[in-house]
């Protein structure tokens, strides 16, 4: 099956910082989400994108499909942003639609 | 808020016992997927239900099965719990293979 990769695997940064993190996949998708798990365990919607770039505020997205992998940017870090932020990814090898995820990045913003 | 709703919150069971989670779709949604996420890892596709047909399934054997209702509504069943059953349960709601929107989860504990 297909194969997701996230790094860094944890990062620490002050407030007011900005971060990239990274998401390889090794096959061609379908879907592509990101997503930031709060504390309770929710699953959070931050964008559907299999190809291309989106923003919304401080948080934007690319995925480059040909190259298999996408970046989500987040600028002017907040606390509150802190959390674990999964990619996930459903192949276009053909079976069910079921999302395949990274191991994650969990972020943590200090004040 | 998604729109997909999940009971119960927590439940605790004994080895061997069997339990029934449920899961209410977001209005307009006709897919349902289940998701096991064990502490630390990222969450890992149980199966999917498309128009109460089981339309595919991970990796996860016989004793975890499902129920989809004409309603679009879900169920996800495990016979026989094993302590490695512990996690924290979620289901998605989507129209088709469009963007995955999760509930809150259900969090199981097999003492």
């Amino acid at each position: 099956g297909i194969q997701v990769e996230q790094s860094p695997p944890d990062l620490i940064l002050q407030e007011g910082a900005n971060s990239t993190l990274r998401c390889n996949f090794s096959d061609s998708v379908n879907n592509l989400q990101w997503f930031h798990q709060n504390p309770w365990g929710q699953l959070i919607n931050l964008f559907y994108i299999p190809s291309g770039t989106k923003q919304n505020g401080r948080l934007s997205a690319t995925t480059v499909a040909t190259e298999r992998y996408s970046l989500l940017y987040i600028s002017s870090s907040q606390t509150t942003d802190s959390g674990v932020y999964f990619c996930a990814v459903v192949g276009t090898g053909g079976g069910a639609d079921g999302l395949t995820f990274g191991k994650g990045t969990h972020l943590i913003i200090q004040p | 808020e998604t729109g997909v709703t999940q009971s119960p919150t927590h439940l605790i069971k004994t080895r061997g016992q069997q339990v029934t989670l449920r899961c209410s779709s977001q209005s307009g949604h006709n897919t349902v997927s289940w998701y096991q996420q064990a502490l630390g890892q990222g969450p890992q596709f149980i199966f999917q239900y498309y128009r109460e047909e089981e339309n595919g399934r991970g990796n996860f054997p016989p004793r975890f099965s499902g129920l989809q209702f004409p309603n679009y509504s879900s169920e996800l069943n495990v016979n026989a719990l094993e302590l490695d059953d512990s996690a924290l349960y979620l289901c998605a709601s989507s129209l088709g293979a469009n963007t995955q929107y999760f509930g809150p989860g259900t969090r199981l504990t097999v003492l």
